[in-house]
């Protein structure tokens, strides 16, 4: 099974700061790599897929980069409706893995 | 509207037999690749099953093989779950998701519902 090793597993930053989230895949994934958004209590919603193709409807303001094993999701500026936890998931192969998250609050 | 509604999650006993259900609406069903993901209280996501558009292709997770098995009924837009031998393991919120391609891999989930519950409590 891939592994994916998210970081950090919580962040607290100010309005309008750039922020970023890592993750690390035990075996390349081969850019199968997607980035999901969950409010609480909320169903999580697709941002990045594909490591850096932004989702429809989804704000510039994130952005994806990576290859291989390692994969990085950017929040250029942060914003209020930002709150929640984030997750990578690898869909190379099956078990298709989650990251264990980050959470992402507002200072 | 596109949407997928969950139903079917209930308390239950360890060892007993539950059946979710996925209705979706809004798009074409039988294109699509279709996944269970369950999220435990307080925890992360845990990809649980896929079953590409036809049924040719249908994997689980090696915590649930040989207890859940996922199904599709293109007929009726419906997506299914099928969960015996119950564990309290088992407790979570159970979600039905839309891949964004066919197969089963390689996609993302484009489309969730908003999950239905799943207790397993004696």
């Amino acid at each position: 099974d891939i592994q994916m090793t998210q970081s950090p597993s919580s962040l607290s930053a100010s309005i309008g700061d750039r922020v970023t989230i890592t993750c690390r895949a035990s075996q390349t994934v081969n850019s199968y790599l997607n980035w999901y958004q969950q409010k609480p209590g909320k169903a999580p919603k697709l941002l990045i897929h594909s490591s850096s193709s932004l989702q429809s409807g989804v704000p510039s303001r994130f952005s994806g980069s990576g290859s291989g094993t390692d994969y990085t999701l950017t929040i250029s500026s942060l914003q209020p409706d930002d709150l929640g936890t984030y997750y990578c998931q690898q869909t190379f192969n099956t078990p298709k893995t989650f990251g264990g998250g980050t959470r992402v609050e507002i200072k | 509207e596109v949407q997928l509604i969950e139903s079917g999650g209930d308390l239950v006993q360890p060892g007993r037999s539950l059946r979710l259900s996925c209705a979706a609406s809004g798009f074409t069903f039988d294109e699509y690749a279709m996944d269970w993901v369950r999220q435990a209280p307080g925890k992360g996501l845990e990809w649980v099953a896929t079953i590409s558009w036809n049924s040719g292709v249908i994997r689980h997770a090696d915590s649930v093989k040989g207890r859940f098995t996922i199904s599709r009924d293109n007929s009726q837009n419906s997506l299914y779950l099928e969960m015996n031998s119950l564990k309290p393991a088992d407790t979570a919120l159970y979600y039905c998701a839309k891949d964004s391609g066919s197969s089963g891999i390689i996609n993302a989930y484009d489309l969730w519902g908003q999950g239905t519950v799943v207790i397993v409590s004696s």
